[in-house]
């Protein structure tokens, strides 16, 4: 069974461009949920979807930060425009009940320059 | 406002003795307990978990031990391999919501 999975590895930008990150979770997984870690810090809850609705994203930092998960399945989540705080690693996780054990992808880490 | 407390950055032990590793939470509506392992680069990988109902939950050299009315809980590798050479989070869980610790840094030495 293939576990989560997250594009792209890596991103470097320039501060002011968008960067879209997409998460793929395990099949079956109804519950998708996206964290970060920036520099120095613990990792942060950002949001929680199930299924296709979101259920809190009330660790989203600003209105700069725009995730979606349309029909269900992958979510994408887009910084636009990117500022240099954004830098760090973004994380996806996914669990078949909410409540239940997550398990995450390998990261994807962002660079803002 | 950190809720959940790893106070040893780094622990170090010799290959074959027993690792522990401790976690210090605040929030009460914490559920569920769990432990992450992590190594460079790649994502958390999900190690054991306990129940708030529980005090001891065991799974091969894993064992993890939580005192509710301390707001306490621990983490025991034994023995301890090189490849449990890793960083390690607690993360309790409310509801869908997990709460990571900074993490503790744990090296094997052969």
């Amino acid at each position: 069974e293939a576990g989560v999975t997250q594009f792209p590895s890596h991103s470097v930008i320039e501060k002011g461009q968008t960067v879209t990150l997409r998460c793929d979770p395990i099949s079956g997984h109804d519950n998708l949920y996206w964290y970060r870690r920036v520099m120095g810090k613990e990792i942060k809850f950002l949001l929680h979807f199930v299924k296709e609705s979101k259920q809190d994203e009330s660790g989203m930092p600003n209105n700069r930060f725009l995730a979606e998960r349309t029909g269900g399945t992958y979510s994408t989540l887009k910084v636009q425009p990117a500022e240099l705080e954004d830098s760090g690693v973004y994380f996806c996780a996914s669990s078949q009940v909410s409540g239940q054990t997550q398990y995450f992808g390998p990261g994807t880490r962002l660079l803002v320059l | 406002d950190q809720q959940v407390k790893q106070n040893s950055p780094s622990l170090s032990v010799q290959e074959g003795r027993i690792s522990i590793l401790n976690c210090d939470y605040t929030n009460s509506m914490f559920d569920y307990f769990l432990w992450y392992k992590k190594y460079p680069a790649e994502g958390p990988t999900f190690l054991i978990s306990i129940s708030s109902i529980k005090d001891k939950n065991e799974d091969g050299r894993f064992t993890v031990f939580l005192n509710k009315s301390a707001k306490h809980l621990s983490l025991h590798i034994v023995p301890s391999q090189p490849g449990d050479s890793a960083v390690y989070f607690c993360a309790p869980l409310n509801d869908y919501k997990l709460s990571f610790g900074a993490g503790t840094t744990v090296t094997v030495r052969a």
